[in-house]
């Protein structure tokens, strides 16, 4: 059964503070999404990383991926309030039909 | 960059009614359109993978006949949610792959469902 992890599911964090999301994946697959969710929303993509060792950064985010270790990490550089929100990853897995499948989400929360 | 438009953003229905959610791709065709359920606080789950002029493959779990999905052009797939039950109530979004970009997943905007 394919699994994706998120960890950790619940985040705290102060204002400035860096701290890293970690998706672990139990299948094959050379791309990995990530996606920032606000409450009542629908999903906003961040961003695609479609080959090992792929890294991507936006403002204080920054996306990594590691194939070989089925690992992708999402950093986050001196957080701001606004960056509250949950963040889901997401696999696409090989030989699918092009079907994502989701982590459960982390729920960040950035207090002053 | 590609738009998937899914409409209503909200509705509420009575128990029993039926209810359809309509989600285009605007600027895109998409031969294969997906259908999420999202219960509150938890992750996306695919209910059903629609194609286009085939009928749609539904995951697990998820009653065919209760959640009836037509997908008639290579723009507009549809979810139809028949004899609606207040356990349906959960927020329903629709996902558009653009086959001439084939890593790239275009979310609707979600559809808030409430039965009463």
């Amino acid at each position: 059964e394919l699994k994706v992890e998120q960890n950790p599911l619940f985040l705290s964090m102060q204002e400035g503070k860096n701290y890293t999301i970690y998706c672990n994946y139990s299948t094959t697959s050379d791309r990995l999404y990530w996606y920032r969710q606000d409450p009542g929303k629908s999903l906003e993509s961040l961003f695609v990383l479609l080959s090992n060792g792929a890294v991507k950064q936006e403002g204080r985010l920054m996306a990594s991926l590691d194939t070989k270790a089925r690992l992708s990490t999402l950093h986050i550089t001196a957080a701001v309030h606004d960056l509250s929100a949950t963040y889901f990853c997401a696999v696409d897995p090989a030989g699918s039909q092009g079907n994502l499948i989701f982590g459960k989400g982390t729920k960040l929360s950035v207090k002053p | 960059g590609a738009v998937v438009s899914q409409h209503p953003s909200r509705v509420i229905c009575k128990s029993g009614t039926s209810v359809k959610i309509e989600c285009r791709s605007l600027d895109f065709q998409a031969t294969t359109m997906f259908w999420y359920r999202q219960f509150p606080k938890q992750s996306l789950m695919l209910m059903a993978t629609s194609n286009e002029g085939s009928k749609a493959t539904y995951e697990q779990g998820v009653e065919k006949d209760k959640f009836l999905i037509n997908h008639a052009s290579l723009t507009l797939s549809t979810l139809t949610v028949t004899s609606a039950h207040p356990e349906d109530s959960s927020f329903y979004i629709c996902s558009a792959r653009d086959p001439l970009v084939g890593w790239s997943y275009t979310f609707g905007s979600g559809t808030r469902l409430t039965v009463v």
